[in-house]
C-alpha cells in the first residue's frame, strides 16, 4: 500500500480537463516538502512532469500544471490529447521514513 | 545529457542475491549535491522507493527493506551498485535507477530504462 492515495483511473474526452489528486499526511505533504509528479506511458520508465509542486521542466507542455495545498497535491491536465494516456504518480518525500515515498498511480484514459 | 541504465540478471532463484548495476554518464558523483537511487516497479503495480547514495557516500534505505540492501557507488566507473539479499518471488519487478540533482531537490530525473527481474525457481 503506498504512503500517498491516488484515485486508481480518471478519464475525459479529448479536449478535456481532468485532474489527479494526491492525498498524504503530516509526515510528508503535509510537513512542507515538495510534491513531483511522473508521467509514465505504457512500456516505458517514468518521466518528470512537475517538480517542486508547479514547476514543469523544459518540453513538458504547459496543459500540465500542479498544485498543492495543505496535505494534498494536484495535477492538472487541459486540453486532453490522445498521447496523454498513460499512469501518473505523485511523490515526496517523507521525514518520518527519512526516504522518499510515491503514491499508488492513476491510469488516465482519454475517451 | 544525463543517462542511466540499469544492468543485471534477468531471471534469478529464490533465496539469492540479486546484484543490479546502474552506469550513469553526463553527471559525476562526486559533484556536491549529487545523488542516485534505486525505484522498483512490480509488473502491474506502483512504483517503491528501495535505496539512494549521495556524492558524500551517505547512503539511504527503505525502512521495510533496510536489512536487504546494499548500496555503494564506484564514482571513477560512474556506477552505482545495488544488491538485495534473500530474494522472493515478491520481488518481480523492473527495477530502475535514476539521477537526483542536489540535496535540496527531492525528485529524480532522469530515469533509466530499467531491468526487468524475475524471481522464480
Amino acid at each position: 500500500q503506498s504512503v500517498l492515495t491516488q484515485p486508481p483511473s480518471v478519464s475525459g474526452a479529448p479536449g478535456q480537463r481532468v485532474t489527479i489528486s494526491c492525498t498524504g499526511s503530516s509526515s510528508h505533504i503535509g510537513a512542507g516538502y515538495d510534491v513531483h509528479w511522473y508521467q509514465q506511458l505504457p512500456g516505458t520508465a517514468p518521466r518528470l512532469l512537475i517538480f517542486g509542486n508547479s514547476n514543469r521542466p523544459s518540453g513538458v507542455p504547459d496543459r500540465f500544471s500542479g498544485s498543492k495545498s495543505g496535505t494534498s497535491a494536484s495535477l492538472a491536465i487541459t486540453g486532453l490529447q490522445a498521447e496523454d494516456e498513460a499512469d501518473y504518480y505523485c511523490q515526496s518525500y517523507d521525514s518520518s521514513l527519512s526516504g522518499w515515498v510515491f503514491g499508488g498511480g492513476t491510469k488516465l484514459t482519454v475517451l | 545529457q544525463i543517462t542511466l541504465k540499469e544492468s543485471g540478471p534477468t531471471l534469478v532463484k529464490p533465496t539469492q542475491t540479486l546484484t543490479l548495476t546502474c552506469t550513469f554518464s553526463g553527471f559525476s558523483l562526486s559533484t556536491s549535491g549529487v545523488g542516485v537511487g534505486w525505484i522498483r516497479q512490480p509488473p502491474g503495480k506502483a512504483l517503491e522507493w528501495l535505496a539512494l547514495i549521495y556524492w558524500t557516500d551517505d547512503k539511504r534505505y527503505s525502512p521495510s527493506l533496510k536489512n536487504r540492501l546494499t548500496i555503494t557507488k564506484d564514482t571513477s566507473k560512474n556506477q552505482v551498485v545495488l544488491t538485495m539479499t534473500n530474494i522472493d518471488p515478491v520481488d518481480t519487478a523492473t527495477y530502475y535507477c535514476a539521477h537526483k540533482g542536489s540535496s535540496w531537490s527531492n525528485w529524480f530525473d532522469p530515469w533509466g530504462q530499467g531491468t526487468l527481474v524475475t524471481v522464480s525457481s
